[in-house]
């Protein structure tokens, strides 16, 4: 069955980066979008971008570029994000999430929980 | 960027009741529309995609509808188990943004 694992909750400090993971199971890894969203307390959900871990090629959200960087491990089929620049808005918990073929997200990680604070 | 508005933000509903959620779109999008439900503390899951199709293992009582720039969630019935948020998303290409979400809660 497919899962995607998330890495454990960071606290950083501001300024600092980050790298989250995401492990996929259960499909080939290369054969789909893994995509990336951010949600801050209390509110809603906010798209990051995306890679396709069979080229790498990757797609942001205006927003998220150059705070964000997505990349892929094929040899361990982890997906990952670093978070450059932190600041007290980057702190939320970060979701990944399969793009099915047709578009949509039909499996989503456990979240991670980013903390920045000093 | 497609720009999606949803309504209501928040909605107080009983056990047993019909609520619609509605989601407007910036632009044309056929139905690349998919809505999402999250349960306080959990990841999103995902109920109805292309508009209309229900997920895997989706109670019958959901229903999406629309196409274009207007679509809408139907909910039949409210169980307990459906309160949380609900969020709707584009998926006719990238950037894939998301509604605001509806917090549905009990009366």
């Amino acid at each position: 069955q497919v899962q995607l694992q998330q890495s454990g909750a960071e606290l950083a400090r501001p300024g600092a980066s980050v790298k989250l993971s995401c492990k996929a199971s259960g499909y080939t890894f290369t054969n789909y979008w893994m995509q990336w969203v951010k949600q801050r307390p209390g509110q809603g959900l906010e798209w990051i971008g995306a890679i396709y871990p069979g080229d790498g090629d990757t797609r942001y959200t205006q927003k998220f570029k150059g705070k964000a960087t997505l990349t892929a491990d094929k040899s361990s089929s982890t997906a990952y994000m670093q978070v450059s620049s932190l600041a007290s808005e980057d702190s939320a918990v970060y979701y990944c999430a399969r793009e099915e073929r047709r578009g949509f997200f039909d499996y989503w990680g456990q979240g991670t929980t980013l903390t920045v604070s000093s | 960027d497609i720009q999606m508005t949803q309504s209501p933000a928040s909605l107080s509903a009983s056990v047993g009741e019909t609520v619609t959620i509605t989601c407007r779109v910036s632009e044309n999008i056929y139905s690349y529309l998919t809505w999402y439900q999250q349960k306080q503390g959990k990841s999103p899951q995902l109920l109805v995609y292309n508009a209309k199709t229900l997920a895997e293992g989706v109670p019958s009582r959901f229903s999406g509808s629309g196409s274009g720039t207007q679509f809408s969630l139907k909910i039949n019935s409210l169980q307990p188990e459906d309160f949380g948020s609900y969020y709707c998303q584009h998926h006719y290409g990238a950037p894939y943004t998301f509604g605001g979400g509806t917090k549905l809660e009990i009366k």
